[in-house]
């Protein structure tokens, strides 16, 4: 199975500033990388496909970038309703892999 | 706007078999993946497997002996069913559509608690 790890496991952040999320693959997965949001007791929710393709209705202060094994996920300003915990999920190969994700609280 | 509705069981004895409905409204159920995904509390995502409207399946070897994924395209519904069940399998599972390719899960059901108890 592919591994995904991702960095870091937590972050605070204050409204309005810019955050960063790192995802690695344990092999190449070429841009078959996708980032999920998850709000506490709700479903994930389908951010970014592709490595960089922003999912219909997301936000554009929302972005991803990367391709091969190291991937980011960039919230350009941080908003509220984005205090979250974030997942990547590599859809390169079955079975598909999530990383640990990263939970993104108020600083 | 397409509704994925999961129901079943919220408790099942270790070694009995789970069996989940998901069933879809607003929207086709053809020519889409559909998956199901499970959370134990607290913890991360995992893939459990896959089925295409056609009827082909793919699961996660990490499963594969204990999971059999169906879908009804009439009745609009899949179905999981996880035999063998431990305290380890309790999550809440999750079916989900894919759309871009098998694992790009753009719709997701609320999610439904499975506990694994005596």
């Amino acid at each position: 199975d592919i591994q995904m790890t991702q960095s870091p496991s937590s972050l605070s952040a204050s409204v309005g500033e810019r955050v960063t999320i790192t995802c690695r693959a344990s092999q190449s997965i070429t841009s078959y990388l996708n980032w999920y949001q998850q709000q506490p007791k709700k479903a994930p929710k389908l951010l970014i496909y592709a490595a960089s393709t922003l999912q219909s209705g997301v936000p554009s202060r929302f972005s991803g970038s990367g391709s091969g094994t190291d991937f980011t996920l960039t919230i350009s300003s941080l908003q509220p309703e984005d205090f979250a915990t974030y997942y990547c999920q590599q859809s390169y190969a079955s079975p598909s892999t999530f990383g640990p994700g990263t939970k993104v609280d108020i600083k | 706007q397409v509704q994925l509705q999961e129901s079943g069981p919220g408790l099942v004895k270790p070694s009995e078999t789970l069996s989940l409905t998901c069933t879809v409204s607003g929207g086709s159920i053809s020519s889409y993946y559909w998956s199901w995904i499970r959370q134990p509390p607290g913890k991360g995502l995992e893939w459990i497997g896959y089925i295409y409207y056609s009827g082909t399946t793919s699961y996660n070897p990490s499963l594969n002996s204990r999971v059999t994924i169906s879908v009804d395209t009439s009745k609009k519904q899949l179905s999981l069913k996880l035999s063998s069940l431990t305290a380890a399998d309790t999550a809440l599972y999750y079916c989900a559509r894919a759309e871009y390719s098998e694992y790009d899960f753009d719709y997701w059901g609320q999610g439904t608690l499975v506990t694994v108890s005596s």
